[in-house]
């Protein structure tokens, strides 16, 4: 079954500079999916990434997905504070037609001013 | 507006003793599911529902149950033979259970934090 891996775990940075986080994941999926969860709260789908060389833009937020490396980016420019919160990555098992997914552990980001 | 209800936000619960959490939705979205979330931690699948009356275990089904009488709702019952039940519960529902020409995202409800005393 699928195994999601998200890196790093907790992020660190400061307002106006850029990063990536990164998602691995262990088996063959045609597609994957983004989520941000601010504390205490539910989630909140970001991105759908539906085959290889996706790549899906909304404000400062950028995400991509190679299914020949099994790897999905986040890419954050420029960040704000209204960026921190806690970011997943998730996919479908495989192996079949369901959409229940599997999350990764979550990447903490917090943007200090 | 359409969404997910789920009742209540905050529920305390003594050792030995049967809960009920609540899932509503309004989205006319055939699939639904419970995830468990521990501080920390990512999601994981307790149990889903593709149609009414059918339901299926996740990874962490021991010691919960569900039951889908109606579209609607997707209730989740945390037995007393689950041994940590202490975490926010998240129900979610999505347009198809299986599909591979759409997006088909999930849209989750706002969560139930259980504690146990």
């Amino acid at each position: 079954e699928l195994k999601v891996e998200q890196n790093p775990l907790f992020l660190s940075m400061q307002e106006g500079k850029n990063y990536t986080i990164y998602c691995n994941y262990s088996t063959t999926s045609d597609r994957l999916y983004w989520y941000r969860q601010d504390p205490g709260k539910s989630l909140e789908s970001l991105f759908v990434l539906l085959s290889n060389g996706a790549v899906k833009q909304e404000g400062r937020l950028m995400a991509s997905l190679d299914t020949k490396a099994r790897l999905s980016t986040l890419h954050i420019t420029a960040a704000v504070h209204d960026l921190s919160a806690t970011y997943f990555c998730a996919g479908p098992p495989g192996g079949g037609a369901t959409n229940k997914l599997i999350f990764g552990t979550g990447t903490l980001l917090a943007v200090q001013p | 507006d359409g969404g997910i209800t789920q009742s209540p936000k905050y529920l305390f619960r003594k050792e030995g003793q049967n809960v009920t959490l609540s899932c509503e939705q309004n989205l006319n979205h055939d699939a639904m599911y419970w995830y468990r979330q521990d501080p920390g931690q990512g999601l994981r699948l307790i149990y889903y529902s593709q149609i009414v009356n059918d339901f299926q275990k996740g990874d962490i089904a021991e010691g919960y149950s569900v039951s889908r009488e109606k579209k609607e709702s997707f209730p989740l019952t945390v037995t007393s033979a689950q041994k940590n039940p202490t975490a926010f519960y998240l129900c979610a529902s999505s347009i198809e259970g299986s599909d591979y020409s759409g997006a088909n995202v999930l849209t989750f409800g706002a969560g139930s934090r259980l504690t146990v005393l």
